[in-house]
């Protein structure tokens, strides 16, 4: 089956750049997508890409796609601390639109 | 979150008893999904929905049942709450196209 996979954790100093990354299997991935999960909350949709573009920028996130190594990447520019939170990757993995989703990377932001 | 509502928000019960959680949108989106939140194990996905009395398993599905009577309700069902079930509850609903997934804001459920 599919499996969408990503680091589990990572800290960054505030006014750096974060860069998530992930990594998935399923090939026929039509679109990739970036949510956000601040504590008590749901997940909220940050960003997401088509299969057949390589990036997308949307103010300070910036997505690239890898697809010949299935690999997802969302870098946040001029990180703040209302960045961490914990990022989920996921992949649209069947036609109608169930999404299977990464573990999740935890972010810290470090004044 | 705009749209999807969960109750409640947080549920304490004992062992051995049902417990259902409710999930309302009033977008009139088609699918629904219960996943269940746990530390290490990321987001699982429970059951899901795509028409009214049209569900399916996910890949957690024993110890809960599901039904879709309206577009707009989906109600997830614990038979016989165990202390396993502890979890953060999320419903999901989608449409067709990219826009993915919209959340709610999650039910607490302890088992004790």
């Amino acid at each position: 089956g599919e499996d969408v996979e990503q680091s589990l954790f990572l800290s960054v100093r505030e006014g750096d750049s974060s860069v998530i990354n992930c990594t998935y299997t399923d090939s026929s991935s039509t679109y990739l997508y970036w949510y956000k999960q601040e504590p008590g909350a749901g997940l909220q949709l940050l960003t997401y890409i088509f299969s057949n573009m390589d990036m997308k920028q949307d103010q300070r996130l910036t997505v690239l796609l890898n697809k010949k190594d299935k690999h997802l990447s969302l870098r946040i520019a001029d990180t703040q601390t209302g960045d961490s939170a914990i990022y989920f990757c996921a992949e649209k993995a069947d036609s109608w639109g169930k999404l299977q989703f990464g573990a999740g990377t935890q972010v810290v932001v470090t004044p | 979150d705009a749209g999807i509502t969960q109750s409640p928000r947080h549920k304490v019960t004992e062992t051995g008893t049902p417990v259902t959680l409710r999930c309302h949108q009033t977008e009139n989106h088609r699918y629904m999904y219960w996943y269940r939140q746990d530390p290490g194990h990321g987001l699982r996905l429970i059951h899901y929905s795509y028409g009214v009395k049209d569900t399916d398993k996910g890949e957690v599905s024993d110890g809960y049942s599901v039904s879709r009577s309206k577009t707009e309700d989906f109600l997830l069902t614990l038979e016989s709450a165990t202390s396993s079930q502890t979890s953060v509850y999320f419903c999901a609903i989608s449409g067709e196209g990219p826009n993915g997934y919209t959340f709610g804001s999650g039910t607490r459920l302890t088992v004790v």
